[in-house]
This record gives C-alpha cells, structure tokens and sequence, in this order.
C-alpha cells in the first residue's frame, strides 16, 4: 500500500529554535494532508489541514504563526515549529489523502529542552 | 463534551478470548469511521474503515457501526498477545471533511498469554 514518510523521526531542539518536520507521500498524490499533535497517553488531535497550492487551515486554538505549514507540492508537506517551547514537545504525525484513501505517517517526536 | 467519547482502559483480556471496543459520537455528520491500531511511538495503523451504517468483517475483526444510537464497535476474536495495543477510533464527514479524522481517547488493549 501506499506509504507516507516523515523525516527527521525524532527530533531534540532547544527552546527558541526553530523545527521543521517533512512529511512525503511516496507513491501517491496527496491532494491534502493532515498535520496531527499527540501528547504522551492522549489522542491525536488536528492541528491544521492544508491542500496543495493552498495556505492551510488550523483548527481552533493553534497558532498559525508558531505552527507554519507549507503544502508545496502533491507529495511533500512541511510543519515548522518556530520559537519551540517546551510544551511544544509532542508527537507530530501527517497523513495525506487523495479522492480514495488516506495514510497516516510514522510520526516525528519532538522534544524541546 | 467532546465530540466522540472511547474509555481509554486499560483492557485486559486472557489469550484467545474476544476484545471488545466501542465508541460513541456527538456529530451526526459523521459518514466514515475507522478503527486504527496503535503501537507505542508509532504512527497509527488502519485496521477497519466502514461507511455508514452495518457490519464488516475482516479476518478476526469486525467493525459495527450504528448511526441511529451513534455507537461503534470493534471486535478482535482469537486474541493474541501481538494485539496488545492502543486502539483508537476515528471518524469523519463526507465531502471536503472526509479524512479530516476526529479521534476518540483511544483504548489500551493488554492481551495476557
């Protein structure tokens, strides 16, 4: 089946500095992908939905400004964390979906010291 | 009161026996349902996805699904210690909000041998 790659898959920053997670559909277009958040025994929860060519759309109460995503092309999507914070650590995992299916990621945890 | 509600367990359950998971939904929008598998620091796995209202049943899972009492089921028969996992539901609308997922707590599942 088709697969979805997030790179780095875990990530050490310090506080202030700026993150960025990729995530590739490799043998689909993904005409929209998902950015999720997943703290430690909780759910995933959405964070934004962005289509290709688009600016992205957040669900309520995330910043656009902190989180930046960038939609670029069919198979690749970008989340930046900026000016991380502690609280920001977090497990963050796309999924890309065309007309016919969807396919989530492996995740990327980050952890900001 | 959030939009679908999963206990979070933990569910423990002898080797060989059914697992039995259920959710239940606020939104009467919701068209898609799933049912994702979920290994500690991973990306979530699609195990069963059910359109509308009925059963499907794949190997030893079967999915249920009833709109009218916004409840859905998932059932693992012959339990096995490699089904020790958190399970989380997942649901969406149709149209432009289809994978656009909103997810339930998740249920920890512990499989005994």
């Amino acid at each position: 089946g088709a697969v979805v790659s997030q790179h780095p898959s875990r990530v050490i920053c310090k506080s202030g500095t700026s993150v960025k997670i990729e995530c590739r559909s490799l043998d689909f277009q993904a005409t929209t992908m998902f950015w999720y958040r997943q703290f430690p025994k909780q759910s995933l929860m959405l964070m934004a939905t962005s289509n290709e060519g688009s600016k992205a759309t957040y669900e309520q109460g995330v910043e656009k400004d902190k989180f930046l995503i960038n939609h670029a092309s069919l198979t690749l999507s970008t989340l930046t964390v900026t000016s991380a914070h502690p609280e920001d650590s977090s497990f963050y995992i796309c999924s890309g979906r065309n007309s016919y299916e969807q396919y989530f990621g492996p995740g990327t945890r980050l952890t900001v010291t | 009161q959030k939009e679908v509600e999963q206990d979070p367990g933990p569910l423990s359950v002898p080797e060989g026996a059914i697992v039995s998971l259920n959710c239940t939904y606020s939104n009467s929008a919701f068209q898609y349902f799933m049912w994702y598998r979920q290994y500690s620091r991973k990306g979530p796995e699609l195990l069963m996805y059910t359109y509308s209202s009925g059963n499907k049943e794949d190997g030893r899972f079967t999915a249920q699904v009833d709109k009218s009492s916004k409840y859905i089921s998932l059932f693992i028969r012959d339990s096995q210690p490699s089904d020790s996992a958190t399970y989380l539901c997942a649901m969406s609308g149709g149209g432009d909000s289809w994978g656009k997922l909103q997810f339930g707590a998740g249920t920890q599942v512990v499989v005994t041998p």
